[in-house]
């Protein structure tokens, strides 16, 4: 089975801070994924990245960048974190037609 | 644009009944289409996914059917137990993107 690891399930950060939320898998996906989700809000996508050193805005970037130097590992950078960044994020990978796996999510509080 | 629609956006069933949840999307040029479940402060656990050549996927009591042409994805439940309350997500992924649905949550009363 592939596994999608996200190295934090809750963190607390303050305003301000540099945060850096990780993501590993483990089977050679080409495809990786960062949304956030919100009540009433459903899934937002981030960025997302289709190969090493590759990453593409999604739908709600400002904020945000990412780094993917390795294959296996895509993360996720709030510059200067604020509160309206308090949220759940969700890594993804996936590869062709197979669908995507989701990591077990990341609880985020800013305060 | 790709729209997804699930309702209802809640459901409360007695054990031991069998359900429907239902999905509807807009436009029928997809991939393939997924059916995710998420616990209360959890990610999303993958349940089935029925690629767009297919009809429908089962995995022990679940059953997810889709026609692309009326852009509707139903997700059947058999004998419904209290472990299976949860948010369920559909998803339609068209293009480069997946598109989700809002979820439907699931309360199954013992």
């Amino acid at each position: 089975d592939v596994k999608v690891t996200q190295s934090s399930r809750y963190l607390v950060k303050r305003t301000g801070e540099k945060v850096f939320l990780e993501c590993v898998q483990d089977m050679d996906h080409e495809n990786m994924f960062w949304y956030r989700q919100d009540p009433g809000l459903g899934l937002r996508l981030i960025y997302f990245s289709y190969d090493v050193k590759m990453k593409e805005k999604g739908d709600i970037p400002e904020g945000y960048s990412v780094s993917r130097e390795k294959k296996e590992r895509f993360s996720l950078i709030l510059e200067s974190a604020s509160t309206n960044q308090t949220s759940m994020y969700l890594c993804a990978s996936s590869f062709d037609d197979y669908g995507y796996t989701f990591g077990s999510g990341t609880r985020l509080t800013v305060v | 644009k790709q729209e997804v629609t699930q309702i209802p956006a809640a459901l409360s069933v007695p054990e031991g009944e069998n359900l429907v949840l239902n999905c509807s999307f807009t436009d029928s040029a997809i991939y393939n289409l997924q059916w995710f479940r998420q616990d209360p402060g959890k990610g999303l656990t993958s349940l089935l996914l029925i690629q767009s050549s297919q009809r429908e996927q089962t995995s022990g009591r679940l059953n997810a059917s889709l026609d692309k042409s009326s852009g509707r994805s139903t997700l059947y439940i058999a004998a419904s137990q209290p472990g299976d309350s949860a948010t369920y997500l559909c998803a339609v992924e068209a293009g480069d993107k997946i598109i989700f649905g809002k979820g439907t949550r699931l309360h199954i009363l013992p």
